[in-house]
């Protein structure tokens, strides 16, 4: 069974503009989450989409966005990117069904995105 | 408010020999509990996990211990490998109604763990 993807794995951008990235899921999993990871704040959760809808969201600000298509495929979108957005994206999926391993996640290899 | 704690940023063990890596969480909420490993430019690999409902589970060279009471889970590995060295991450989450709820998952700083041929 294919792993979790990313693409792209590598993005460079300058401020001000926008990022759209892009993950596949593990097939037939129909959770999707992504995380941010820098140096200083560790692995931080942004947001889980279940199902097209997004059921929960981390503490991060309005310029983080999601959304999931009827695939389970996903994209995350960054606009007006700071230096700070610096970091690496993160996606995990899992299968969403029902009980506690509903958040036992497996990760993509990330998208490297560096703001300058 | 870093509600899981790896206060070892790093560990180094001898090939053979057992490695611990420990985890404090301060969130009664969190129900179930995850390790993963990463290797540099990779994700996170995930490796076990443990219900609140039990305190202990074994999957080969690993074994995860949680006591409840003491907010506190560690990860053993026997025997330690070379190809073990990584960063381990321990993680949690909760699906109890008021919890951290679905996808979420809260994971602490890290250990970087190097086993010595």
């Amino acid at each position: 069974k294919a792993g979790v993807t990313q693409t792209p794995r590598y993005l460079i951008k300058t401020r001000g503009q926008q990022v759209t990235l892009s993950c596949s899921p593990i097939s037939g999993h129909r959770s999707v989450s992504w995380y941010q990871q820098t140096p200083g704040q560790g692995l931080q959760f942004l947001f889980e989409y279940f199902s097209e809808t997004q059921r929960n969201k981390g503490n991060f600000p309005g310029r983080f966005s999601g959304r999931q298509f009827s695939n389970s495929r996903s994209e995350m979108n960054v606009s007006t990117l700071e230096l700070g957005d610096s970091a690496l994206y993160l996606c995990a999926s899992s299968w969403g069904g029902r009980g506690q391993s509903y958040n036992e996640q497996f990760f993509g290899p990330g998208t490297r995105l560096t703001v300058l | 408010d870093q509600q899981v704690k790896q206060n070892s940023p790093s560990l180094s063990v001898q090939e053979g020999r057992i490695s611990i890596l420990n985890c404090d969480y301060t969130n009664s909420m969190f129900d179930y509990f995850l390790w993963y490993k990463k290797y540099p430019a990779e994700g996170p690999t995930f490796l076990i996990s443990i219900s609140s409902i039990k305190d202990k589970n074994e999957d080969g060279r690993f074994t995860v211990f949680l006591n409840k009471s003491a907010k506190h889970l560690s990860l053993h590995i026997v025997p330690s490998q070379p190809g073990d060295s990584a960063v381990y991450f321990c993680a949690a989450s909760s699906l109890l109604p008021g919890g951290t709820s679905y996808g979420k998952l809260t994971f602490g700083q890290g250990t970087i763990l190097t086993v010595h041929p």
